[in-house]
């Protein structure tokens, strides 16, 4: 099994709403990283969790609030977020933090905030 | 701090035709790079990847690149694109012992018949 699976697929909600993001991946991975992509932009980092601790916070606004229940999951929390937090929100997955193992993609979750 | 620069950003080619995808990277030690694509709306997913040893890389999908220390590039090729290629391709630089992948802005291929 060499995915990661995120869900949901697609998201809208208003800004005062709460919800969460999931990614999961059964491929024994130590790290997990989630990345925000605007269209036509690459991927931006925004955590990083190695061994199920938070290592990166890319200055992230308070209002993402990222969880690492285990070493398989990858949660996302949202709440009071602006339409400019519309993007793709793309998990991701590696063998471990040293930098020489590939990162796995999810497909992702399109979030639109209205 | 790594950084890498992708200097195409729409290329088109013909369905048939040969393809390069240019990647310039700035580094002070080795580099780890990589290649990824994205359809719309999608994932990335890994092409190929280079850490150390041999310079040409193969890939997936028909795909090589070749790491070159002197001109701190490392170009994806493909010697005939189909159509099912068009799509973003990102390449990215990391190194050891550090978290961050940096990636390119992108190229965007698109493929004519």
């Amino acid at each position: 099994d060499t995915e990661v699976t995120q869900t949901p697929k697609h998201l809208v909600m208003g800004m005062t709403n709460k919800k969460s993001l999931k990614c999961e991946q059964h491929m024994g991975h130590r790290a997990m990283y989630w990345y925000k992509q605007k269209a036509k932009k690459p991927p931006e980092l925004m955590f990083v969790y190695s061994y199920e601790k938070l290592s990166i916070n890319e200055s992230v606004p308070s209002r993402f609030s990222p969880e690492c229940p285990n070493s398989s999951l990858l949660n996302l929390h949202l709440h009071a977020l602006q339409p400019e937090d519309s993007a793709l929100y793309l998990c991701a997955s590696s063998q471990d933090w040293t930098g020489n193992t590939e990162a796995f993609f999810g497909q992702g979750t399109r979030l639109t905030v209205v | 701090a790594q950084s890498v620069t992708q200097p195409d950003i729409h290329i088109t080619v013909s369905e048939g035709a040969s393809l390069e995808l240019r990647c310039n990277y700035s580094y002070g030690a080795t580099p780890y790079l990589f290649w990824y694509v994205q359809s719309p709306g999608q994932g990335l997913q890994l092409l190929l990847k280079y850490f150390s040893g041999d310079t040409l890389v193969q890939g997936i999908k028909g795909f090589e690149a070749e790491f070159k220390r002197s001109q701190s590039s490392f170009n994806l090729r493909k010697p005939s694109v189909h159509w099912s290629d068009a799509a973003e391709y990102f390449c990215a630089v990391g190194a050891r012992g550090y978290q961050k992948v940096t990636f390119g802005t992108g190229t965007k291929l698109q493929v004519i018949p």
